[in-house]
């Protein structure tokens, strides 16, 4: 099964909103509550931002946010900070007992 | 806090085994659904396995299934991949890191992986 489609990189000034798409299929996103999104800055192991669509762990900022439309999952960054720039994934339960990532996004803070 | 440490990586011949361990402290470890997930600069993270509270339920990626085994000892809180018939295409950063609990069902996959390791590099290569 092919990864999850993201945009491979996206860019937003300080202060403000960007949006990172994650694309899959009615058999996963379409269907189940399962999306995740993590944040990896080079060199580190990625950090759980969202859970089942909208949830944010405990000490993640409320800049980050996440949402759901058909097939497709967003997650949104308010306010740009300078230390929001990584890479971003996310992922996805299939339906068929597995678990999908999406390729992964590099945002660019300019 | 939260803490799991993998080791055993290294470089492998095809067609040979590794058995990658990751040791965890800080939680009860007997609780968590624990997961496999590799990583390359091309492919990206890649999901791989994941196991049970108490190790009765293991799922696989179709990627490894037949030639990977995820098992755990909860005496010790160490988690283990056992990788067998190794492949090029097996040469990844691999990490363990912690779901939530689940008795069985969807919830395995929900609630995302709320820690991880450090990693170890596994190559594959003659």
């Amino acid at each position: 099964q092919s990864a999850l489609t993201q945009p491979a990189s996206v860019s937003g000034s300080p202060r403000q909103s960007i949006t990172i798409s994650c694309t899959g299929t009615s058999s996963d996103i379409g269907t189940y509550n399962s999306v995740s999104w993590y944040q990896q800055h080079p060199g580190k192991a990625p950090k759980l931002i969202i859970y089942d669509v909208t949830n944010r762990p405990s000490g993640i900022s409320n800049r980050f946010s996440g949402s759901t439309s058909g097939n497709t999952a967003s997650l949104t960054i308010s306010w740009l900070q300078a230390e929001d720039e990584a890479d971003y994934f996310c992922s996805s339960y299939t339906g068929r007992s597995t678990l999908l990532f999406g390729g992964g996004t590099k945002l660019t803070v300019l | 806090q939260v803490q799991l440490v993998e080791s055993g990586g290294g470089v492998v011949q095809p067609g040979r085994s590794l058995r990658l361990s990751c040791a965890a402290s800080g939680f009860t470890f007997s609780s968590n659904t624990l997961h496999w997930v590799r990583q390359t600069p091309a492919k990206g993270l890649e999901w791989v396995a994941l196991i049970s509270y108490d190790a009765n339920n293991k799922y696989y990626a179709d990627s490894v299934k037949g030639r990977f085994i995820i098992s755990r000892d909860n005496s010790r809180n160490t988690l283990f991949l056992q990788m067998n018939s190794l492949r090029a295409e097996d040469t990844a950063m691999y990490y363990c890191a912690r779901g939530k609990y689940c008795s069985g069902g969807l919830c395995y996959f929900m609630g995302g992986f709320d820690s991880w390791g450090q990693g170890t590099l596994v190559t594959v290569s003659s």
